[in-house]
């Protein structure tokens, strides 16, 4: 089937660094990936959607410039969260659709952030 | 914009009985999917089952089912002979039908079985 890794699976940073999380479709070739955000005990929230060779959609609230997108190919999606915050502590999930575009998507393991 | 409403917070059931999750959800679009994804503790998301609008049939993948009702905007999942592996977090969710499209989540679900 479908795979989708994320790594790394736990970060732990200092408040006012930076946090690169890469999401990559391993077996398929990914038009589109899609970034969620889950804080504890609730659903998932979508961030953004990438698109591979174009800039990424965000969600109206999300903060463009402190969660940069990047979609260089099509498996790769990175997310970047700038100056990071104690308050952007949260679990990252990504997901990717397939080039046919057949809507489903398959998602990635998850990345736990801390920010101290 | 489109939403999704699960109204049940927490679930349980026996082992091997059957529990119905509710799910309903608004849109103005008649061409669309929805789905029903299980988040166990690894919290690795895993689709359960999925239906077309536009299919009168309701899905059925094993022990799991859903009862589509489209004029009244409800999805609800039946799972048979539940298991011990069936304790998760269920989401109900909505995507339009064409292309890759986003996900609109439901609050979550969350089954609990008792041995």
């Amino acid at each position: 089937g479908a795979v989708v890794s994320q790594h790394p699976s736990r970060v732990i940073c200092k408040s006012g660094t930076s946090v690169k999380i890469e999401c990559r479709s391993l077996d398929f070739q990914a038009t589109t990936m899609f970034w969620y955000r889950q804080f504890p005990k609730q659903s998932l929230m979508l961030m953004a959607t990438s698109n591979e060779g174009s800039k990424a959609t965000y969600e109206q609230g999300v903060e463009k410039d402190k969660f940069l997108i990047n979609h260089a190919s099509l498996t790769l999606s990175t997310l970047t969260v700038t100056s990071a915050h104690p308050e952007d502590s949260s679990f990252y999930i990504c997901s990717a659709s397939l080039v046919a575009g057949v809507s489903e998507q398959f998602f990635g393991p998850g990345t736990r952030l801390t920010v101290l | 914009a489109q939403t999704v409403t699960q109204s049940q917070p927490e679930m349980s059931v026996q082992e091997a009985e059957t529990v119905t999750l509710s799910c309903t959800y608004d849109t103005s679009e008649s061409d669309y999917y929805l789905f029903w994804y299980k988040q166990p503790p690894s919290r690795q998301m895993i689709l359960v089952i999925r239906q077309e609008a536009y299919k009168q049939q309701n899905a059925t993948e094993n022990r799991f089912s859903v009862n589509f009702q489209k004029a009244a905007k409800s999805f609800s999942l039946k799972i048979s002979d539940s298991q011990l592996g069936d304790a998760a977090m269920y989401f109900c969710a909505y995507s339009l039908s064409q292309g890759a499209q986003k996900l609109v989540f439901g609050q979550g679900t969350r089954l609990t079985i008792n041995p």
